[in-house]
């Protein structure tokens, strides 16, 4: 099945700095790569995806990039704020149905 | 609109009760999934069902079962819960298969 490794586990900014996590994939099939935010008490919130036929995409201040050979992708959030703290899932997709998730990422965005 | 709600938010076993997990979704979607987190584990696949009438095992299947009532329910059961099932459960659905998935607000089980 498919293997998804994230990092880091935690990371700690400054309000306005940029923020990078990077995911590797181990299925050479999978075609389709979300991120998810998910806040203190809540479920996972779809944030940005991209599939496999692009290498990057942009919504505002968050952007993702995929590598298809090196079989890595990353997610980038600029300026970031507060209100970016939370918790980051990187997944990929395996077949038609399923994800494989990352371990995930703790952003803290310091004032 | 409610999303996917889950019922309950929290619940405390004892090693060997039994319980089921209810999930709903208000949008119409056709595929529905449960999913279990663990602290540095990301989220698991238990089981999904691709649409009405159809289930199939993810990643974790073991010690549990589930129901796909109708489009709308998709439900989760335990039927001897263990110390290793305690974690927070997430029921999600999406459109068709593979896309944005939404989430419930997920439902903290502890077995002791």
């Amino acid at each position: 099945g498919e293997n998804v490794e994230q990092h880091p586990s935690t990371l700690s900014v400054q309000e306005g700095d940029s923020a990078v996590i990077k995911c590797t994939y181990s299925d050479s099939a999978s075609n389709y790569f979300p991120w998810y935010k998910q806040e203190l008490g809540k479920g996972p919130q779809l944030i940005i995806d991209i599939r496999s036929n692009v290498g990057e995409k942009k919504d505002q201040r968050i952007a993702v990039t995929l590598n298809k050979t090196a079989k890595h992708f990353s997610l980038h959030i600029t300026e970031t704020q507060p209100e970016d703290s939370a918790v980051y899932f990187c997944a990929a997709s395996e077949g038609d149905y399923k994800l494989s998730f990352g371990a995930g990422t703790t952003v803290t965005v310091r004032a | 609109n409610a999303g996917v709600t889950q019922t309950p938010k929290f619940q405390v076993l004892k090693t060997g009760q039994s319980m089921t997990l209810q999930c709903a979704q208000d949008m119409n979607h056709n595929s529905m999934y449960w999913y279990r987190q663990d602290p540095g584990m990301g989220l698991r696949l238990i089981y999904y069902s691709a649409s009405e009438g159809t289930t199939d095992k993810g990643e974790v299947p073991n010690g549990y079962n589930v129901s796909r009532l109708n489009k709308r329910e998709f439900s989760l059961r335990l039927e001897s819960a263990a110390p290793s099932q305690t974690s927070v459960y997430f029921c999600a659905s999406s459109e068709a298969g593979i896309g944005e998935l939404f989430f419930g607000e997920g439902s903290r089980l502890t077995v002791l």
